[in-house]
Protein backbone atom coordinates (compact mmCIF):
# COMPACT_ATOMS: atom_id res chain seq x y z
CA UNK A 1 0.00 0.00 0.00
CA UNK A 2 0.96 3.92 -0.40
CA UNK A 3 3.86 4.87 2.15
CA UNK A 4 4.58 7.79 3.29
CA UNK A 5 8.07 8.96 4.95
CA UNK A 6 8.40 11.85 6.49
CA UNK A 7 12.21 13.64 7.57
CA UNK A 8 13.42 14.19 10.72
CA UNK A 9 11.22 12.34 13.56
CA UNK A 10 12.72 15.17 15.61
CA UNK A 11 14.22 18.86 15.10
CA UNK A 12 15.31 21.21 17.72
CA UNK A 13 16.01 24.72 16.84
CA UNK A 14 16.49 28.24 18.57
CA UNK A 15 14.24 30.33 18.31
CA UNK A 16 14.93 32.80 15.04
CA UNK A 17 16.23 29.89 12.72
CA UNK A 18 14.69 27.90 10.31
CA UNK A 19 13.17 24.72 9.97
CA UNK A 20 12.44 22.49 7.10
CA UNK A 21 10.26 19.49 7.05
CA UNK A 22 10.57 16.75 4.12
CA UNK A 23 8.22 14.50 3.01
CA UNK A 24 8.37 11.75 0.06
CA UNK A 25 5.65 9.19 -0.89
CA UNK A 26 6.45 5.52 -2.50
CA UNK A 27 3.59 6.45 -5.20
CA UNK A 28 2.43 9.64 -7.25
CA UNK A 29 -0.03 11.38 -5.00
CA UNK A 30 -2.97 13.44 -6.29
CA UNK A 31 -2.51 16.16 -4.06
CA UNK A 32 -0.89 16.52 -0.79
CA UNK A 33 -2.01 18.14 2.55
CA UNK A 34 0.00 19.38 6.03
CA UNK A 35 -1.24 19.53 9.28
CA UNK A 36 0.00 21.44 12.17
CA UNK A 37 -0.54 19.39 15.89
CA UNK A 38 0.02 21.06 19.21
CA UNK A 39 1.28 19.57 22.02
CA UNK A 40 -1.87 17.48 23.46
CA UNK A 41 -4.29 19.28 20.49
CA UNK A 42 -5.79 17.86 17.43
CA UNK A 43 -4.42 17.79 14.08
CA UNK A 44 -5.78 21.51 12.41
CA UNK A 45 -5.46 21.70 8.24
CA UNK A 46 -2.96 23.91 6.81
CA UNK A 47 -2.92 23.72 2.93
CA UNK A 48 -3.26 21.58 0.33
CA UNK A 49 -1.19 21.31 -2.40
CA UNK A 50 -2.34 20.07 -6.03
CA UNK A 51 -0.23 21.01 -9.09
CA UNK A 52 2.96 19.39 -9.61
CA UNK A 53 5.74 21.95 -8.75
CA UNK A 54 3.25 23.97 -6.74
CA UNK A 55 4.74 26.69 -4.12
CA UNK A 56 2.26 28.34 -1.70
CA UNK A 57 3.51 30.52 1.07
CA UNK A 58 1.64 31.28 4.25
CA UNK A 59 3.36 33.84 6.23
CA UNK A 60 6.39 32.75 7.00
CA UNK A 61 5.64 28.94 5.97
CA UNK A 62 7.03 28.18 2.10
CA UNK A 63 5.05 24.46 1.02
CA UNK A 64 6.51 22.86 -2.01
CA UNK A 65 5.21 19.87 -4.17
CA UNK A 66 7.87 18.37 -6.29
CA UNK A 67 7.55 18.13 -9.81
CA UNK A 68 6.98 14.19 -9.90
CA UNK A 69 4.11 14.98 -7.59
CA UNK A 70 6.11 12.15 -4.78
CA UNK A 71 7.31 14.89 -2.08
CA UNK A 72 7.08 17.94 -0.37
CA UNK A 73 8.40 19.96 1.69
CA UNK A 74 7.19 22.08 4.97
CA UNK A 75 10.00 25.23 5.47
CA UNK A 76 9.70 27.48 8.10
CA UNK A 77 11.48 31.27 8.05
CA UNK A 78 12.36 32.81 11.19
CA UNK A 79 10.82 29.81 13.77
CA UNK A 80 8.41 31.88 16.59
CA UNK A 81 7.57 29.74 20.07
CA UNK A 82 4.28 29.78 18.30
CA UNK A 83 5.59 27.21 16.00
CA UNK A 84 6.24 24.20 18.63
CA UNK A 85 4.23 21.10 17.34
CA UNK A 86 4.00 18.34 15.22
CA UNK A 87 4.06 18.78 11.25
CA UNK A 88 2.23 16.12 9.66
CA UNK A 89 2.24 15.47 5.78
CA UNK A 90 -0.57 13.56 4.07
CA UNK A 91 -1.22 12.55 0.72
CA UNK A 92 -4.05 11.10 -1.73
CA UNK A 93 -2.79 8.57 -4.34
CA UNK A 94 -6.39 7.96 -6.12
CA UNK A 95 -9.60 10.29 -6.58
CA UNK A 96 -9.77 10.85 -2.57
CA UNK A 97 -12.58 9.24 -1.35
CA UNK A 98 -10.05 5.99 0.55
CA UNK A 99 -8.95 8.62 3.25
CA UNK A 100 -5.65 10.68 3.99
CA UNK A 101 -2.22 8.32 3.96
CA UNK A 102 -0.28 10.40 6.89
CA UNK A 103 3.19 10.65 7.39
CA UNK A 104 4.60 10.13 10.39
CA UNK A 105 5.00 13.96 11.34
CA UNK A 106 8.06 15.68 12.10
CA UNK A 107 8.35 17.08 15.86
CA UNK A 108 9.62 21.03 16.21
CA UNK A 109 11.28 21.51 19.29
CA UNK A 110 12.13 25.66 19.74
CA UNK A 111 14.61 26.71 22.26
CA UNK A 112 14.32 29.98 23.46
CA UNK B 1 -19.81 26.19 15.04
CA UNK B 2 -18.97 23.35 16.57
CA UNK B 3 -17.17 21.18 14.08
CA UNK B 4 -16.40 17.72 15.31
CA UNK B 5 -17.88 16.53 18.46
CA UNK B 6 -16.25 13.69 19.87
CA UNK B 7 -17.53 12.08 22.90
CA UNK B 8 -16.17 10.55 25.20
CA UNK B 9 -12.89 12.91 25.71
CA UNK B 10 -11.08 9.73 28.10
CA UNK B 11 -11.99 6.43 28.87
CA UNK B 12 -10.15 3.42 30.81
CA UNK B 13 -11.54 0.13 29.79
CA UNK B 14 -10.76 -3.39 30.89
CA UNK B 15 -9.53 -5.56 28.64
CA UNK B 16 -12.66 -7.87 27.12
CA UNK B 17 -15.20 -4.87 27.66
CA UNK B 18 -16.59 -3.00 25.00
CA UNK B 19 -17.22 0.51 24.00
CA UNK B 20 -18.49 2.76 21.04
CA UNK B 21 -16.74 6.09 20.33
CA UNK B 22 -19.06 8.82 19.23
CA UNK B 23 -18.46 11.21 16.47
CA UNK B 24 -21.02 14.33 14.96
CA UNK B 25 -19.99 16.71 12.82
CA UNK B 26 -22.47 19.87 11.83
CA UNK B 27 -20.95 21.15 8.78
CA UNK B 28 -22.74 19.43 6.40
CA UNK B 29 -20.05 16.88 5.39
CA UNK B 30 -20.37 13.99 2.79
CA UNK B 31 -17.41 12.10 4.36
CA UNK B 32 -15.89 10.88 7.71
CA UNK B 33 -13.07 9.32 9.04
CA UNK B 34 -11.56 7.25 12.12
CA UNK B 35 -7.93 7.68 12.89
CA UNK B 36 -5.70 5.92 15.61
CA UNK B 37 -2.85 7.89 16.59
CA UNK B 38 0.26 6.00 18.44
CA UNK B 39 3.55 7.67 19.79
CA UNK B 40 5.94 7.05 16.59
CA UNK B 41 3.33 5.73 14.20
CA UNK B 42 1.49 9.12 13.02
CA UNK B 43 -2.34 8.56 12.42
CA UNK B 44 -3.57 5.67 10.69
CA UNK B 45 -6.91 4.85 9.49
CA UNK B 46 -9.46 2.86 10.72
CA UNK B 47 -12.29 3.10 8.73
CA UNK B 48 -13.84 5.35 6.55
CA UNK B 49 -17.56 6.29 5.22
CA UNK B 50 -16.78 8.27 2.14
CA UNK B 51 -20.56 9.13 2.19
CA UNK B 52 -23.79 8.22 4.49
CA UNK B 53 -24.77 4.67 3.57
CA UNK B 54 -21.08 3.34 3.11
CA UNK B 55 -18.11 2.57 5.17
CA UNK B 56 -14.70 1.26 4.29
CA UNK B 57 -11.90 -0.62 5.99
CA UNK B 58 -8.69 1.55 6.23
CA UNK B 59 -5.21 0.45 7.35
CA UNK B 60 -5.53 -0.90 10.72
CA UNK B 61 -9.82 -2.32 11.13
CA UNK B 62 -9.06 -4.98 12.84
CA UNK B 63 -10.97 -5.41 16.23
CA UNK B 64 -13.16 -2.41 15.26
CA UNK B 65 -16.64 -1.94 13.51
CA UNK B 66 -18.75 1.38 12.34
CA UNK B 67 -21.89 2.85 12.15
CA UNK B 68 -22.51 5.58 9.95
CA UNK B 69 -25.75 6.58 11.29
CA UNK B 70 -26.86 9.54 9.25
CA UNK B 71 -24.55 12.37 7.62
CA UNK B 72 -23.58 13.84 10.82
CA UNK B 73 -22.98 10.98 13.14
CA UNK B 74 -20.20 8.31 12.54
CA UNK B 75 -19.42 6.01 15.33
CA UNK B 76 -16.89 3.45 16.03
CA UNK B 77 -16.93 0.66 18.30
CA UNK B 78 -14.85 -1.60 20.07
CA UNK B 79 -16.60 -5.26 20.29
CA UNK B 80 -13.77 -6.36 22.70
CA UNK B 81 -11.25 -4.41 23.83
CA UNK B 82 -7.51 -5.63 23.66
CA UNK B 83 -4.11 -3.35 25.74
CA UNK B 84 -3.12 -2.86 21.81
CA UNK B 85 -6.09 -0.61 21.18
CA UNK B 86 -4.77 1.96 23.87
CA UNK B 87 -4.42 4.94 21.57
CA UNK B 88 -5.68 8.09 20.85
CA UNK B 89 -8.51 8.23 18.70
CA UNK B 90 -9.79 10.78 16.00
CA UNK B 91 -12.66 11.87 14.17
CA UNK B 92 -12.29 13.71 11.47
CA UNK B 93 -14.73 14.62 8.47
CA UNK B 94 -14.26 16.43 5.05
CA UNK B 95 -16.79 17.83 2.08
CA UNK B 96 -15.28 15.30 -0.36
CA UNK B 97 -17.57 14.51 -3.11
CA UNK B 98 -18.65 17.60 -3.82
CA UNK B 99 -17.35 18.05 -7.64
CA UNK B 100 -14.54 15.19 -6.38
CA UNK B 101 -12.28 17.32 -5.33
CA UNK B 102 -10.12 17.00 -2.38
CA UNK B 103 -10.36 19.22 0.87
CA UNK B 104 -8.71 19.83 4.57
CA UNK B 105 -9.72 17.50 6.87
CA UNK B 106 -11.63 19.03 10.18
CA UNK B 107 -10.21 16.67 12.77
CA UNK B 108 -12.69 16.16 16.48
CA UNK B 109 -10.79 17.01 20.17
CA UNK B 110 -9.75 13.25 20.28
CA UNK B 111 -10.64 10.27 22.72
CA UNK B 112 -7.64 8.74 24.68
CA UNK B 113 -8.55 5.62 25.25
CA UNK B 114 -6.72 3.41 27.92
CA UNK B 115 -7.30 -0.73 27.90
CA UNK B 116 -6.04 -2.02 31.17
Amino acid sequence: GQQVMQIPQYQHVQEGEDFTTYCNSSTTLSNIQWYKQRPGGHPVFLIQLVKSGEVKKQKRLTFQFGEAKKNSSLHITATQTTDVGTYFCAGHSGGGADGLTFGKGTHLIIQP
Amino acid sequence: NAGVTQTPKFQVLKTGQSMTLQCAQDMNHNSMYWYRQDPGMGLRLIYYSASEGTTDKGEVPNGYNVSRLNKREFSLRLESAAPSQTSVYFCASSPWGVGRQTYGYTFGSGTRLTVV
